[in-house]
């Protein structure tokens, strides 16, 4: 069974603070992922990873920052919190279809709920 | 890049009717397009995925449907149940290391 684990499920950071997101998947997946979710605006994608050390921007990446020094392990960084953070974070794996696979489904962690004042 | 976009974003039926929400894209090389539902403080799960080399496919209550020419994919959910209740989320995935853009949801409520 496969397992993305975050590492908070709640966090309140104040203003100006740097946060560190955790995520952890067990399964040997190549793809990671950070999404944030608003009501009413979907899931948007701030940076994905197909690969240690490879990182892309998403479509809002503004504000963030990630890394991936580990295959299992990726983190979202926010360098200077800001109120317009507050929101659920959430992370997902998948295997790769870029070395000649075929893309799969994402398995997403529990999320985390930011609350940034 | 790809643009997903997700119709209705409410979805209110009766027991036991049908329910359909539909998803158009716009990149032509997508070629896989999952749908998740996500229940009330739970993460996404997927429920049915289908490929671009298929037209439909099912699995019970649930089947999706797709439209390579129109570039449209719907899913469709027959004999809803209470616990049918849930935001469903499409997503479009071409050949960039299976990155997903994702609908922005449709809230599905189905009353007793």
């Amino acid at each position: 069974d496969v397992k993305v684990t975050q590492s908070s499920r709640y966090l309140v950071k104040r203003t100006g603070e740097k946060v560190f997101l955790e995520c952890v998947q067990d399964m040997d997946h190549e793809n990671m992922f950070w999404y944030r979710q608003d009501p009413g605006l979907g899931l948007r994608l701030i940076y994905f990873s197909y690969d240690v050390k490879m990182k892309e921007k998403g479509d809002i990446p503004e504000g963030y920052s990630v890394s991936r020094e580990k295959k299992e392990r990726f983190s979202l960084i926010l360098e200077s919190a800001s109120t317009n953070q507050t929101s659920m974070y959430l992370c997902a794996s998948s295997l790769s279809g870029v070395w000649g696979g075929m893309n799969t489904e994402a398995f997403f962690g529990q999320g985390t709920r930011l609350t940034v004042v | 890049g790809e643009n997903v976009e997700q119709h209705p974003s409410t979805l209110s039926v009766q027991e036991g009717d049908s329910a359909v929400i539909k998803c158009t894209y716009s990149d032509s090389a997508s070629n896989y397009f999952p749908w998740y539902k996500q229940e009330l403080g739970k993460r996404p799960q997927l429920i049915i995925d289908i490929r671009s080399n298929v037209g439909e496919k099912k699995d019970q209550r649930i089947a999706v449907t797709l439209n390579k020419t129109a570039k449209h994919f719907s899913l469709h959910i027959t004999e809803t149940q209470p616990e049918d209740s849930a935001v469903y989320f499409c997503a479009a995935i071409g050949t960039n290391a299976g990155k997903s853009t994702f609908g922005d949801g449709t809230t599905l409520t189905v009353k007793p």
